[in-house]
């Protein structure tokens, strides 16, 4: 099976701009969850999306937003980008059954750069 | 405030020696609690997964272990290699499908 793919890998944007960053997660895989990493913060929640509807939200900004799309394909939108928003962002997908206890299986992530 | 605390931010061990790496945590009740393994530039890999039942769980070189009273786990890594350098996370659920995840323990094996 492919692994979750995310695209771009890396992306650069000024101030103000609005970005989209892109997910494909592993066939079968119905969970899809976004983080945000940076060294400061670490591994941040950002929401999960199961069959097209956000199932958790984490404590980010509502310039932060996310969709599923009914093949499991998510995207996270950041509007008016700021330059904290800068790092990494990861995709993780996960069986969403009792027995893999919600693993995820993370992308490669999308390298953001806010100048 | 809900809180998950790794030791240290890095961790510095000889070759074949056994690294000890901490995960605790403040007002969460996981269920269960996981260690990934972040190597640069990639994204986390899924290591083991133990449950509020179980005291502890081995796998090849890694044992992990959970005290639901202290609301600590340990993660060990025996004979260790320089291959096993990396950032280790630990991650607990938080509300059902809602993972979170600590800031990590940078693992440096040295030969």
């Amino acid at each position: 099976k492919a692994g979750v793919t995310q695209t771009p890998r890396y992306l650069i944007k000024t101030r103000g701009q609005q970005v989209t960053l892109s997910c494909s997660p592993i066939s079968g895989h119905r969970s899809v969850s976004w983080y945000q990493q940076t060294p400061g913060q670490g591994l941040q929640f950002l929401f999960e999306y199961f069959s097209e509807t956000q199932r958790n939200k984490g404590n980010f900004p509502g310039r932060f937003s996310g969709r599923q799309f009914s093949n499991s394909r998510s995207e996270m939108n950041v509007s008016t980008l700021e330059l904290g928003d800068s790092a990494l962002y990861l995709c993780a997908s996960s069986p969403s059954s009792r027995l893999a206890k919600n693993i995820q299986y993370f992308g490669a992530g999308t390298r953001l750069s806010v100048l | 405030s809900q809180k998950i605390e790794q030791n240290s931010e890095a961790l510095n061990i000889q070759e074949g020696k056994t690294a000890t790496l901490t995960c605790n945590y403040t007002n969460y009740s996981p269920a269960y609690l996981q260690w990934y393994r972040q190597d640069p530039g990639r994204g986390p890999v899924f290591l083991l997964l133990i449950r509020e039942n179980e005291k502890e769980k081995r796998k090849e070189r890694l044992k992990v272990t959970f005290d639901t009273t202290l609301k600590q786990s340990l993660f060990h890594i025996t004979a260790s290699q320089p291959a096993d350098s990396a950032t280790y996370l630990c991650a607990l659920d938080h509300n059902n499908n809602d993972m979170r995840f600590g800031a990590g323990t940078r693992l440096t094996v040295k030969p």
